[in-house]
């Protein structure tokens, strides 16, 4: 079956302009995660939908970083005004809900000239 | 702070040699532990969960382990296919269901 796509694979951008970032889950997952994996490092927590719940979105760096999700289907991710430090990648995964194995996508490489 | 510390930070082996991963972690009444394969390029890919100390998970040539504190990765008999970055995770207190991960073990397995 279909597992986690994200869209684009990889996004070159210059300093200073905004990055939209998408994730379609896999069908019937109610929870979908947002990591950013920078070189080298493991992978650290944005955002997490949960149903129809406000999400929680204690890891967000700062206010230049937002996201949304249309019921329990696509979410996309926005940095604004990007910076150097947001080079990397980011991850999305899903699950069936909250606390089972999540199922993740290949990432968008983001690279800020 | 929650944490989940991994070693080594890699790890070169010859194949069929065996040897283990450690995950320790901080998290008081652990809920779980997750155990992810990530090959270049790639998301993270499932491998185990384990709920509560003692319990025990194999799949083909790797085995999960986990007591109290921390948690255990086998690799009997490792092939070059083996080669990738094992990663653990644990769901952070007071019952949330965002994960931590450490930083990860890098495994080569030689020819």
């Amino acid at each position: 079956g279909a597992g986690v796509s994200q869209s684009p694979s990889n996004k070159v951008t210059e300093k200073g302009k905004d990055v939209e970032l998408r994730c379609d889950p896999i069908s019937g997952h109610t929870a979908l995660y947002w990591y950013r994996q920078r070189l080298g490092q493991g992978l650290e927590f944005l955002i997490y939908f949960q149903g129809n719940s406000a999400p929680d979105k204690s890891g967000l760096p700062s206010d230049r970083f937002s996201a949304e999700r249309t019921g329990e289907s696509v979410s996309t991710l926005t940095i604004q005004r990007t910076q150097q430090e947001d080079s990397a990648v980011y991850l999305c995964a899903s699950s069936l809900w909250g606390f089972e194995p999540q199922h993740f996508g290949d990432g968008t490489r983001l690279s800020i000239l | 702070e929650d944490q989940v510390t991994q070693s080594p930070e890699a790890l070169r082996l010859q194949e069929g040699e065996s040897s283990s991963l450690n995950c320790s972690y901080t998290v008081s009444g652990l809920r779980g532990l997750f155990w992810y394969r990530q090959d270049p390029g790639k998301g993270p890919e499932f491998l185990f969960t384990l709920y509560s100390a003692g319990e025990e998970k194999e799949k083909e040539r790797l085995k999960a382990t986990l007591t109290k504190k921390e948690s255990f990765l086998h690799i009997t008999a490792p092939k070059p296919e083996d080669s990738a970055t094992y990663l653990c995770a644990a769901p952070v207190e007071g019952g949330s269901e965002k994960l931590v991960f450490g930083k990860g073990t890098k495994l080569t397995v030689n020819p």
